[in-house]
C-alpha cells in the first residue's frame, strides 16, 4: 500500500511568488492535515480536509490556503510569499473516523525555500 | 488552549544508555498523546500513544505512560541504539479532529 506522497520535494521561490503543494493521501483515507515545520516553531498545525470541506484551521494568515478535491488529493496554496514561510511542510493522511484511536500518516513533505 | 512542552536538546548519549523525554502538557478535556518520531529526511511516524489516564504505550523498546495527575508523558528506553538517532515529539489531541498539536521536538544524537 502506497504511503502519503508529496510533490514536489524541493522548492525554490522568490519573496512575492506563489507556491502550490500537492498530498496525495493513503488509499481510502478522506482526511488530509497539513502542518508547517520550522526550527524555531516546531509543527504548527495549518488546517485539516475532509470530504472536500475545510474542518479545522490553525492561526495562519489568509496568504494560506487549502483545498480537497473528490479524490481526497489536497493543494495547499502560499500566495505573495515571504521569507519566514521557509519550512517543511509535512501533510498526514487517516481514515478520519475520528476519536481517540485514530492515527496519522506523514508523507515525507516539501522543502520550501523563499528567497 | 492546548500545549505541549518538551525539552529541545540535543541529547547526545551513548550507545545502551537509559533514555528520558520528559514531556508536558495543558488541554482541555481528555487529551490523547502521542509520541512521533522523525528519522533524517523523512515525515513523522507514529511512535507510541496512549489515550486514558494510566495508559502505558510502548513500540520498540519505548515507552511512556500518560500521567493525569502531573500532565506527564514522558518517554523513556532502557537501552538505546545508534539507529534510534531522530527527532522526537510528543503531541496531543483533543476533540474528534485531526488538529494534533506538538511539541517543539527533542533530537537525540547516539554515538557508539
Amino acid at each position: 500500500k502506497a504511503g502519503v506522497t508529496q510533490t514536489p520535494r524541493y522548492l525554490i521561490k522568490t519573496r512575492g511568488q506563489q507556491v502550490t503543494l500537492s498530498c496525495s493521501p493513503i488509499s481510502g483515507h478522506r482526511s488530509v492535515s497539513w502542518y508547517q515545520q520550522t526550527p524555531g516553531q516546531g509543527l504548527q498545525f495549518l488546517f485539516e480536509y475532509f470530504s472536500e470541506t475545510q474542518r479545522n484551521k490553525g492561526n495562519f494568515p489568509g496568504r494560506f490556503s487549502g483545498r480537497q478535491f473528490s479524490n481526497s488529493r489536497s493543494e495547499m496554496n502560499v500566495s505573495t510569499l515571504e521569507l519566514g514561510d521557509s519550512a517543511l511542510y509535512l501533510c498526514a493522511s487517516s481514515l478520519s473516523v475520528g476519536g481517540p484511536n485514530e492515527k496519522l500518516f506523514f508523507g515525507s513533505g516539501t522543502q520550501l525555500s523563499v528567497l | 488552549g492546548n500545549s505541549v512542552t518538551q525539552m529541545e536538546g540535543p541529547v547526545t548519549l551513548s550507545e545502551e544508555a537509559f533514555l528520558t523525554i520528559n514531556c508536558t502538557y495543558t488541554a482541555t478535556g481528555y487529551p490523547s498523546l502521542f509520541w512521533y518520531v522523525q528519522y533524517p529526511g523523512e515525515g513523522l511516524q507514529l511512535l507510541l500513544k496512549a489515550t486514558k489516564a494510566d495508559d502505558k504505550g510502548s513500540n520498540k523498546g519505548f515507552e511512556a505512560t500518560y500521567r493525569k495527575e502531573t500532565t506527564s508523558f514522558h518517554l523513556e528506553k532502557g537501552s538505546v541504539q545508534v539507529s534510534d538517532s531522530a527527532v522526537y515529539f510528543c503531541a496531543l489531541t483533543s476533540g474528534g479532529y485531526q488538529k494534533v498539536t506538538f511539541g517543539i521536538g527533542t533530537k537525540l544524537q547516539v554515538i557508539p
